[in-house]
């Protein structure tokens, strides 16, 4: 499982809301993403982090901050959440030692009301 | 240029018979097509992956089979089980330069017993 967990695995919030989800790696990979998982959609880039105060947008960053301040911390913030932020939300890391495989971490179940 | 399309949304299979997943892509410069499966309530799991230098790559029951110059891959499943019901998911990269993933919005395989 590459070591990765994510906090919490399950989230209700009201609209307007912050949250902030938390995606932790145990093996120092230097590459870490976040995803949204929609039906119909399949995984979508929020964001991702190259290094450590490293990051930039992914295909549906609007809404959505990160940060990244050691290696085996990913933070993704909704500083305002919305119900169309309600979706399951993975992080993943690349392995460069396996041919550059992204590997994911077990989701978060995030609803907003 | 950057999307990948995947058929079908939905497929149902009979015990032993064969899934056929397919995907198509646009951008030329795509060099590495991996499909992940994803099991309820769990992020999505590398199954097998492939370059475009070679046409055909075999790992048990898991087959995918790539046509360059129609710009599409596909996924055989043979002698499908119960087990193998899942969601379904390819992707591109163009992995020799360390770029994100592109996925298909997936497809959700039953396996009838």
């Amino acid at each position: 499982d590459a070591g990765i967990t994510q906090s919490p695995r399950h989230k209700v919030t009201e609209t307007g809301t912050p949250v902030t989800l938390r995606c932790h790696q145990t093996e120092n990979h230097r590459y870490m993403y976040w995803y949204r998982q929609d039906p119909g959609h399949g995984l979508r880039l929020i964001h991702y982090s190259y290094g450590v105060k490293d990051t930039d947008k992914g295909e549906v960053s609007d809404g959505y901050s990160v940060s990244r301040s050691k290696t085996e911390d990913f933070l993704l913030t909704l500083e305002s959440a919305t119900s169309s932020q309600t979706s399951v939300y993975f992080c993943a890391i690349r392995e460069r030692s396996r041919n550059n495989e992204q590997f994911f971490g077990p989701g978060t179940r995030l609803t907003v009301l | 240029q950057q999307q990948v399309k995947q058929s079908p949304q939905s497929l149902i299979v009979q015990k032993g018979g064969i899934s056929i997943i397919n995907c198509a892509y646009e951008n030329t410069a795509f060099d590495y097509f991996p499909w992940y499966q994803q099991f309820p309530g769990k992020g999505p799991a590398l199954l097998i992956a492939i370059r475009p230098d070679v046409s055909e790559k075999k790992e048990g029951r898991f087959t995918i089979s790539f046509n360059k110059s129609a710009k599409q891959f596909s996924l055989h499943i043979m002698d499908s089980q119960p087990g193998d019901s899942a969601t379904y998911f390819c992707a591109a990269s163009m992995i020799g330069y360390g770029q994100n993933f592109v996925f298909g919005p997936g497809t959700r395989l039953s396996v009838l017993p």
